[in-house]
Formats: C-alpha cells, structure tokens, sequence
C-alpha cells in the first residue's frame, strides 16, 4: 500500500491565481480530511468527508472547496489564492465510525506571493 | 469548541536523558493520538491512546480520559527524537500546539 499520497510536494502561486491539491489514498478509508499548518503552530482542519459525495467544513473552510467523488481521492482547490493561503497542506484518511487512528500524507508546501 | 494545551513548549535535553510530555483537553474525548513531527515536517503516528496505556520501545503513552490528560514519555533520548510532537484529540483531530524537543548529543 501506498498509503496517503499528496502531489504537489511545493508549489508557488501568484495572488489570485488558482490551484488544486492532489490527496489519494489506497487504504478504502471512508473518511479524508484536509488540514492546514502555519508555522509554530499545529494543524487546523480545512474540510473533511465521510465518504463519496460527502463533504463538510472544518475550522478553517474560508477560500477552500472541496468534492469526493470517489472513495480514493480527495482534492482540495484554491480558487484565487492569497498569501494568508501560504502554509503546509496535510490530507489524512481513515475509516468512518467508531474514531480510529488517522494517518496522514507528506504534506504540500505552498507559498502565495 | 475542545481546546487542547501541551506542555512545555520547549525541552532541550541531552542525548540519554528522559523526558515527559504533557496533553490536557478541555473535553471527553473517545480520540487521541500522539504524532511526532520529524525536521523534515513528516507527521509520524506514535500511537492512537484513546485511554489506558501503550509502550513502543523507548516510547510509553499514558491517557487518563476521566481526568482529560495524556503523557508521553520518552526514555533513553536520541538525536533522532528531536522534532516537535504533538497530540491531538477528538474525531475531526484537533491539535495541540506541540513540544519543541531538541536531544543534543
């Protein structure tokens, strides 16, 4: 298993310009969720999904979208980017239910200037 | 919402020393997982203690839910260690804002 994969690994953007992050996960976990980190700080859950056609906002939903239209993947857009956007993006899966242990992506680096 | 503290945020200790991190929440909570953060910004699972006790090698969790805190304890420290760690709690994960460790050698 490849676990949960997050392409890009970096990526710079331009103010107003839009993007999408890639999350894919091989584990046919039922729930995915995007986070994001801020330097010095922990991570702040962006939205989440409990399953196909399944969506709902986290803490920190402001400028982000989301869709699952597969079990698999889970890609979160940024649909004009601004600098407050700049951060560490985390995609995490597990299943749905009864919590259990997450397990989360390498992260994608990007930085809006 | 749940508010999650951990202390300290610094520890600087020598290779070989001992240490203990501490988690409180401000919630019950059936969720909880220790999460180390390696130099390179790898989020690593330690473990998943929604209560009770776990031991990894070197690396022992303790979560006592009815009093909302949990401890990791790291025995034996080594360089590789350093990083920041952190716990977070409740199904939709929300995290502390970490200890900083730093192992000298």
């Amino acid at each position: 298993n490849a676990g949960v994969t997050q392409t890009p690994k970096f990526q710079v953007l331009k103010t107003g310009q839009s993007m999408t992050l890639q999350c894919a996960q091989d584990m046919n976990h039922e729930y995915m969720s995007w986070y994001r980190q801020d330097p010095g700080m922990g991570l702040r859950l962006i939205h989440y999904s409990v399953g196909a056609g399944i969506t709902d906002q986290g803490e920190v939903p402001n400028g982000y979208n989301v869709s699952r239209s597969t079990t698999e993947d889970f890609p979160l857009r940024l649909l004009s980017a601004a600098p407050s956007q700049t951060s560490v993006y985390f995609c995490a899966s597990t299943w749905s239910g009864t919590p259990y242990e997450q397990y989360f992506g390498p992260g994608t680096r990007l930085t809006v200037t | 919402g749940i508010q999650v503290e951990q202390s300290p945020p610094d520890l600087i200790l020598q290779e070989g020393a001992n240490s203990t991190l501490r988690c409180n929440f401000s919630d019950s909570v059936n969720n909880l997982q220790w999460f180390h953060q390696n130099p390179w910004g790898q989020l690593i699972n330690l473990f998943y203690i929604p209560s009770g006790t776990k031991q990894n090698g070197r690396l022992s969790a303790t979560t006592v839910a009815t009093e909302r805190y949990s401890l990791l304890y790291i025995s034996s420290s080594q360089t590789t260690d350093s990083g920041v760690y952190f716990c977070a709690v409740a199904q939709k994960l929300v995290f502390g804002q970490g200890t900083r460790l730093t192992i000298n050698p």
